[in-house]
């Protein structure tokens, strides 16, 4: 998982209830992602950062704040959580493999399984 | 807009046998880049191969292949002789070169190998 870790494995939440999901990278590497994913359709992105500092909205993101405090660590806060953000939420790392901008790829965490009841 | 498109959403291929999973796009960046993952029934989501819109060959991997098809703006996976352990969810993404930073997934496609 190119050094990709996430907190916790698995959640249960009852609906109102606040949580922050963790995630860290020890490859030094600019760019991270949260993304969720839900049976029958493929990853969504929630949010994701080019760097220290900056974070910009994806395809999902209500509901969800995030932040980017340091160069290793990516969270996830759902402030109060509803049953429809029930999901498994992947972390991942833009991987640089040289050449031009469009061969970076993504490795993932190894994802949370959310509940809310 | 970006867009990618799975079309199998559940396949069987006897093991041993080749197989396709099919993957188009739509983009109307000049320059970008195809990706497939692997996730086995273990939830990990594993890089597979990379393929660039400007390279002059197909990108192989071993048993596994890409069929890129530029013009019809396809990039779909071959395995040449299945095994047990290729049975997964199969997804294909893009990234190009005016989404920034952003991928673009297909639903995936799942692949059940039978011995």
């Amino acid at each position: 998982n190119a050094g990709v870790t996430q907190t916790p494995k698995f959640q249960v939440l009852k609906t109102g209830q606040s949580m922050t999901l963790q995630c860290a990278q020890d490859m030094n590497h600019n760019s991270m992602y949260w993304y969720r994913q839900d049976p029958g359709m493929g990853l969504r992105l929630i949010y994701y950062s080019a760097s220290e500092g900056t974070t910009d909205k994806g395809e999902v993101p209500n509901g969800y704040n995030v932040s980017r405090l340091n160069k290793r660590e990516f969270s996830l806060r759902l402030e109060s959580a509803a049953p429809s953000q029930t999901s498994v939420y992947f972390c991942a790392i833009l991987y640089y493999r040289g050449g031009s901008s469009v061969t970076d790829t993504q490795y993932f965490g190894p994802g949370t399984r959310l509940t809310v009841l | 807009a970006q867009k990618i498109t799975q079309t199998q959403p559940g396949m069987f291929v006897q093991e041993k046998e080749a197989v396709t999973l099919d993957c188009t796009y739509d983009t109307s960046d000049p320059s970008y880049g195809l990706f497939w993952y692997k996730q086995p029934s273990s939830g990990e989501m594993i890089f597979l191969i990379y393929q660039g819109s400007y390279d002059q060959q197909n990108a192989t991997e071993g048993r596994y292949s890409l069929n890129f098809q530029k013009a019809r703006k396809s990039a779909n996976r071959v395995i040449s002789a299945s095994q047990l352990g290729d049975s997964a969810m199969y997804f294909c993404a893009m990234r190009g070169t005016n989404t920034g930073n952003q991928f673009y997934f297909g639903t995936g496609t799942s692949l059940t190998v039978i011995p």
